[in-house]
């Protein structure tokens, strides 16, 4: 048990649909990350969220759109997206603030089909 | 641009062999390097952090070192087993920056 938890953890959808993806930390960390998981790539980093304010976008297209209400939550809203889109979310945790690569804490990931 | 490389992409092994998984960064200015592991559909799960100042690092069977000048880090993994079978990847971690610099990742299989 890491600690961090995603859900759904599986979730099929058209290009038209709207969705959101949903993960917890129970570990009291300051820090929330959303990656991207596609096939024969690198892990590619998506957000970074510190004490709630999102400090980093990693060039992300606008159909994506996270959301940290507080410091154990932490939301990626989907709408509108395409089928290069189908991969592996990860959400991540870690203890410290902004600016310094601490060890992170996965979640097992959503596994996402656009049709 | 950091770059991160792991060699070989998949590897098979019988069961009980002493493993080394290789992981080659462009740029050698760098905070720390992780070593994670990967089961099938599951999320990443923290194995070894070098600090940048360190030369490796153990836990049980594994241990991984860190050569920072030639831009180089590998895992070694002692007296393989079934269980080990996962994806490995290796991760850099720069100054000023939450962002952590994945490699592709090795598959590794251990059959009995």
């Amino acid at each position: 048990e890491t600690g961090v938890t995603q859900t759904p953890r599986h979730l099929v959808m058209g290009m038209t649909n709207k969705k959101s993806l949903k993960c917890e930390q129970h570990l009291g960390h300051n820090a929330m990350y959303w990656y991207k998981q596609s096939a024969k790539k690198p892990l590619e980093l998506m957000f970074v969220y510190s004490l709630e304010e999102r400090v980093e976008n990693n060039s992300v297209p606008s159909r994506f759109s996270p959301e940290c209400p507080n410091s154990s939550h932490l939301f990626l809203h989907l709408h509108t997206l395409q089928p290069e889109d189908s991969a592996l979310y990860l959400c991540a945790s870690s203890p410290g603030t902004s600016g310094r690569p601490d060890t992170q804490y996965f979640g097992p990931g959503t596994r996402l089909t656009v049709l | 641009k950091q770059e991160v490389t792991q060699i070989p992409a998949a590897l098979s092994v019988p069961e009980g062999e002493n493993l080394v998984l290789n992981c080659s960064f462009t740029d050698s200015a760098i905070y720390n390097l992780q070593w994670f592991r990967q089961d099938p559909g599951k999320g990443l799960t923290s194995l070894l952090l070098i600090q940048s100042s360190q030369r490796e690092q153990t836990s049980g069977r594994l241990n991984a070192s860190l050569d920072k000048s030639s831009g180089r880090s590998t895992l070694y993994i002692a007296a393989s087993q079934p269980g080990d079978s996962a994806t490995y990847l290796c991760a850099v971690g720069e100054y000023n920056t939450d962002k952590l610099i994945f490699g592709t990742g090795t598959r590794l299989q251990v059959f009995p």
